[in-house]
């Protein structure tokens, strides 16, 4: 399984935007990047996936480097309900197939 | 509500003891997945059912572990004689495959305590 790596947390001030970053140097080509988080004392829950093009839905944007071996989840005004860990994964399009998650990163929003 | 469920919520037992989870995933969803959760580190894949064929199980996975979906619905995992170090959130999902959007809903959970 290819590997990500992200910062073990960060910190963001509410309205403010968040940019959270994940690397993923060994990225093959058919794999797509899938952002989940999980809130407090829940099971996680999707946010965003993409694979070359940046990519925007409600929740949030994805921003994905050239060489795709990076890419940054950005939320464009965080709020208290943001906190949460934020897992970087990477898998294949449609199939559903088990995730790997790594230890995320812990994001603190302070109002 | 429509969405995973999971039953019990919590579950404390003692050392050696069998204990078993249920999950109902979302109706319509053909893929249900078990993962494990300790403190501070990100769900750990189990095992995963397409309909009621059990199609990949984790190499990490104890052969004290197993799990069910008999009818392609709901799913089962138990695990017998437990240790404690098998303590842990206990999460379930599910999804619709072939779906261009790979997501996973996951249930609330299960959480664990062996004595």
């Amino acid at each position: 399984d290819a590997k990500t790596t992200q910062p073990n947390s960060m910190e963001s001030n509410e309205e403010e935007p968040v940019h959270l970053p994940c690397n993923h140097s060994t990225i093959s080509g058919t794999d797509y990047i899938h952002w989940y988080r999980q809130l407090p004392s829940q099971g996680p829950e999707y946010v965003i996936h993409g694979l070359t093009s940046n990519v925007n839905n409600r929740m949030a944007s994805l921003a994905i480097a050239e060489d795709r071996k990076s890419s940054t989840l950005i939320l464009h005004r965080a709020t208290l309900r943001d906190a949460a860990v934020y897992y970087c994964i990477l898998g294949k399009q449609g199939g559903s197939e088990k995730l790997v998650f790594g230890k995320g990163t812990k994001l603190t929003v302070n109002p | 509500d429509t969405g995973v469920s999971q039953d019990p919520r919590h579950k404390i037992t003692k050392r050696g003891q069998n204990v078993t989870f249920r999950c109902d995933p979302i109706s319509e969803h053909n893929r249900l997945y078990w993962y494990r959760q300790t403190l501070g580190q990100g769900p750990e894949f189990l095992t995963y059912f397409q309909n009621e064929a059990q199609l990949e199980k984790s190499r990490l996975l104890s052969d004290r572990f197993s799990a069910e979906r008999p009818k392609g619905s709901f799913s089962t995992l138990e695990i017998q004689r437990t240790e404690q170090g098998d303590s842990a959130m206990y999460l379930c999902a599910s999804s619709l495959f072939p779906r261009e959007r790979n997501e996973q809903f996951f249930g609330p959970g299960t959480r664990l305590t062996v004595l």
